[in-house]
């Protein structure tokens, strides 16, 4: 079965510290590969996407991730928090070929203190 | 203003109530989705519609009903028969369906007491 797993549940950082979010995937095939962001009373909202060429990608407000097929695995990375990037975090994945919905992960509750 | 809009924020119902959420899209996209937010569940997918008179079960459809009978809407019931109905719901909408980005919704935060 397809599914989606995220190694951190919480993760507290302090501002200017480095993050990366753990996101794995198991998947027949081809694959897509998406990190939504969930911030305090907004829309889910997508931060980067992968679905094939150079598999580091880079999303909007300094997020990027690496696409790494041999560890199935779709890591999230920022050089530098900021408190504002305060959210949930949810990595998801849908077949490549395919036109069913998103496998999300449970997602991470990051936390980043002033 | 182009996006999803949920309707209403909040609904409250009694149990062995049915209760229909609505959905509507203004962005001209072909697939609509539902999912289910749990806290520490992440979003499970209850149902798709990859075009108008067609949708999919997804993940955990037990419960639930779909109807698409417009492009722009897609309505989710929530039957009596949903064990567990209290969550958020989130609707979503994308171009086409498959490896294409999908827009979220405001989402409906449905309480069975």
């Amino acid at each position: 079965a397809q599914s989606v797993s995220q190694h951190n549940h919480h993760v507290i950082l302090s501002e200017a510290a480095s993050l990366e979010l753990g996101c794995n995937y198991s998947y027949g095939g081809t694959v897509n590969l998406f990190w939504y962001v969930q911030y305090p009373g907004q829309h889910l909202q997508l931060l980067l996407k992968y679905f094939s060429g150079d598999p580091l990608v880079k999303g909007i407000k300094g997020f990027e991730a690496e696409f790494i097929k041999s560890k199935f695995s779709f890591n999230l990375r920022k050089p530098s928090v900021q408190w504002s990037d305060t959210a949930e975090y949810f990595c998801a994945a849908s077949s490549g070929g395919g036109a069913d919905g998103l496998t999300f992960g449970k997602g991470t509750h990051l936390i980043i203190q002033p | 203003d182009g996006g999803i809009t949920q309707s209403p924020k909040y609904l409250f119902r009694k149990e062995g109530q049915n209760v229909t959420l609505s959905c509507e899209q203004n962005l001209n996209h072909d697939a609509m989705y539902w999912y289910r937010q749990d806290p520490g569940q992440g979003l499970r997918l209850i149902y798709y519609s990859q075009i108008v008179n067609d949708f999919q079960k997804g993940d955990i459809a037990e419960g639930y009903s779909v109807s698409r009978e417009k492009k722009e809407s897609f309505p989710l019931t929530v039957t009596s028969a949903q064990k567990n109905p209290t969550a958020f719901y989130l609707c979503a909408s994308s171009l086409r369906g498959g490896a294409y980005e999908q827009y979220f919704g405001p989402g409906t935060r449905l309480t069975v007491t």
